[in-house]
């Protein structure tokens, strides 16, 4: 089983609209959780940390489920440049290794 | 700041040929890692190291080794290269490991 599971999508979506997607960790004693977007052909860039009590950035929300062992990405608003491939990252409790998921795509159409 | 450098961009490789690809930052990080990345399957860590001297084995180490000698470089040397280490690889640094992992643009290797 990977440690950290998403939705490859693609969620295509139009410009304005709310897209909403989960990741899964398998590892209950994980204890920081971030999202990366990744645009094609390019490097990782942090999009946000995930905190317990959720956070938003803009139109951007994070929440965390750690009884059902989720994380959420919410965007709200969607522009164009939103497009993206968004990658779910979980630091596990006991080493120095993140696990990345294989990403979520979405595409924000005009 | 340059922040985190890779070199080369592209490279094609023969089976069986040996080579390394460079990993600098610039921003006196602690930690530092090699990820590869292919289609459906995320990144994978390949090595890392938590300061000078340090290195550790990540998720898929084999074929593959590292040195840190200094803060600032960490080199990853395909030992001899096999058409299953054709990938995007990517280097990564943090100042600790909860932080922002600041990535390098890629190295894109082929192996024929």
């Amino acid at each position: 089983r990977k440690e950290v599971e998403q939705d490859p999508g693609p969620f295509n979506v139009p410009e304005g609209a709310t897209v909403a997607f989960n990741c899964t960790y398998s590892n209950s004693a994980s204890q920081s959780f971030f999202w990366y977007r990744q645009d094609c052909r390019k490097e990782p860039k942090l999009l946000m940390s995930v905190y317990s009590s959720g956070n938003e950035d803009g139109r951007f929300t994070a929440q965390l489920n750690r009884a059902s062992q989720y994380i959420s990405l919410l965007i709200r608003d969607s522009k164009l440049s939103d497009s993206a491939t968004y990658l779910c990252v979980v630091l596990g409790g006991n080493d120095y290794k993140l696990s990345f998921g294989a990403g979520t795509t979405v595409t924000v159409r005009a | 700041n340059a922040g985190v450098t890779q070199t080369p961009k592209f490279q094609v490789l023969k089976t069986g040929q040996s080579m390394t690809l460079q990993c600098a930052q610039d921003m006196n990080h602690e930690y530092m890692s090699w990820y590869r990345q292919d289609p459906g399957m995320g990144l994978r860590l390949i090595h890392y190291s938590v300061g000078a001297g340090i290195t550790d084995q990540g998720e898929v180490p084999n074929g593959y080794n590292v040195s840190r000698s200094t803060t600032e470089d960490f080199p990853l040397r395909l030992l001899s290269a096999a058409p299953s280490q054709t990938s995007v690889y990517f280097c990564a640094s943090s100042g600790d490991l909860p932080s922002e992992q600041y990535f390098g643009p890629g190295t894109r290797l082929t192996v024929t």
